[in-house]
């Protein structure tokens, strides 16, 4: 059966600093790959996907960045955090696109 | 454009209630699908359901069923006889074929609060 890890569950970073969020997904091969943040107002935002290693869309435009290395490894990243950057971070995968979505524990990322 | 509407922002009932958390969606594409999913406390998104455009079928899974309405554009989701554990938010999604290249477009949930 297929899972999706992600690590760190909790985070709290200074103003500034680096990010880097890991996700991985175990007993399927070529998944889609979804990164989402969820801020207070609970709703979800599509941050970037990718359909295959190296093959990175995005979005919306923001001091983030991903990366897929590998074919089931999804990884979101930031140079420099902002305050705005707090939220519920989320990532998951699907067999296709336009298919239903299968979601990881998320990242709870606070900046101060 | 797309679109997902969930009017009910958050929903309180008393155990053993049926509820009804209602959907509405917009889209132009003629094939298109339509989610559920639940959102614990704990934050993992659960899917729940999907359906596509061409089946109007209403489908019910235990206690959970879903109401598919091309006619007025809604995917409505009642719980009969609601449980504590149903405390969660719950988010309707579409996804449409060709637009939007085929990601999924969520509502911005509603709340479910069932009280013992």
């Amino acid at each position: 059966s297929q899972t999706i890890h992600q690590w760190p569950a909790t985070l709290v970073q200074p103003v500034g600093s680096p990010l880097s969020l890991e996700c991985t997904v175990e007993g399927t091969s070529n998944p889609n790959l979804y990164w989402y943040r969820q801020a207070a107002g609970r709703g979800l935002q599509l941050l970037f996907y990718s359909v295959g290693i190296g093959q990175i869309s995005s979005e919306v435009p923001q001091n983030l960045s991903a990366s897929r290395p590998q074919d089931r490894q999804f990884i979101l990243s930031s140079k420099k955090l902002l305050l705005s950057d707090s939220g519920f971070y989320l990532c998951a995968w699907s067999v296709e696109r336009s298919y239903e979505q299968y979601f990881g524990p998320g990242t709870r990322l606070t900046v101060t | 454009a797309q679109k997902v509407t969930q009017a009910q922002t958050e929903i309180s009932v008393v155990e053993k209630e049926d509820v009804t958390l209602d959907c509405v969606y917009e889209t132009r594409d003629t094939t298109y699908y339509l989610f559920w999913y639940k959102q614990p406390p704990s934050g993992e998104l659960v899917f729940l359901i999907r359906r596509n455009s061409f089946d109007e079928q209403n489908e019910i899974s235990g206690r959970y069923s879903w109401n598919f309405q091309k006619s007025t554009s809604s995917f409505n989701f009642t719980i009969t006889a609601s449980q504590v554990v149903d405390s969660a938010v719950y988010f309707c999604a579409l996804s449409e074929a060709l637009g939007s290249q085929g990601n999924l477009i969520f509502g911005k949930g509603t709340k479910l609060s069932v009280k013992p």
